[in-house]
């Protein structure tokens, strides 16, 4: 199988500290991850793509400062948010895929909720 | 640019009623297509996916897709819902970067 697995899967934090999130391809080697982001109701949003060695490409809009991912083996793409703000609550869900033109597995997301 | 329209917001059926959630694409090359389905606070569940070949495919749970390409639509189907099918249901395009229709969430009646 392609099992992607996300850690943790619910987060609440105090406003103004920093979170990470954890995807990882637990039996195969992930050459790219991906980041969405779904708000309650609402569909996906590809936040941000990670090449493992290299700077993630980040989508129109995203803030590459708030939202640090980095991808350093080809198993780990971490999402870290900075300074998070109640506006950054979101369900943050992550896929990893073998390379470019290769099926993506999803994780099972997770909660992110700021107080 | 790849995008991916789902018409429909919201659809009502009966539990035994057959069952068509609409999907249409736009893409530049081959699309992959995907379907996928997210019960409340959950993750995504990959019900079928289409790359190339047979334009009917079959997935999990009994569901079935087909790709027109003439029509850029890959329409999901199910003969006869379970009360157990209500969920949110997504189309994608795209091979890795893939990119989401707004979903349609489907309610079945007793």
């Amino acid at each position: 199988g392609a099992v992607v697995s996300q850690h943790p899967s619910r987060v609440i934090c105090k406003s103004g500290t920093s979170v990470k999130i954890e995807c990882r391809s637990l039996d195969f080697q992930a050459t790219t991850m991906f980041w969405y982001r779904q708000f309650p109701k609402q569909s996906l949003m590809l936040m941000a793509t990670s090449n493992e060695g290299s700077k993630a490409t980040y989508e129109q809009g995203v803030e590459k400062d708030k939202f640090l991912i980095n991808h350093a083996s080809l198993t780990l793409s971490t999402l870290t948010v900075t300074s998070a703000h109640p506006e950054d609550s979101s369900f943050y869900i992550c896929s990893a895929s073998r390379g470019r033109g290769t099926e993506a597995f999803f994780g099972q997301g997770t909660r992110l909720t700021v107080v | 640019a790849q995008s991916v329209t789902q018409p429909d917001i919201h659809i009502t059926v009966s539990e035994g009623a057959s069952l068509e959630l609409r999907c249409n694409y736009s893409y530049g090359a081959t699309p992959y297509l995907f379907w996928y389905v997210q019960s409340p606070g959950q993750g995504l569940q990959l019900l079928l996916k289409y790359f190339s070949g047979d334009t009917l495919v079959q997935g999990i749970k009994g569901f079935e897709a087909e790709f027109k390409r003439s029509q850029s639509s890959f329409n999901l189907r199910k003969p006869s819902v379970h009360w157990s099918d209500a969920a949110e249901y997504f189309c994608a395009v795209g091979a890795n970067d893939m990119r989401f229709g707004a979903g349609t969430r489907l309610t079945v009646k007793p």
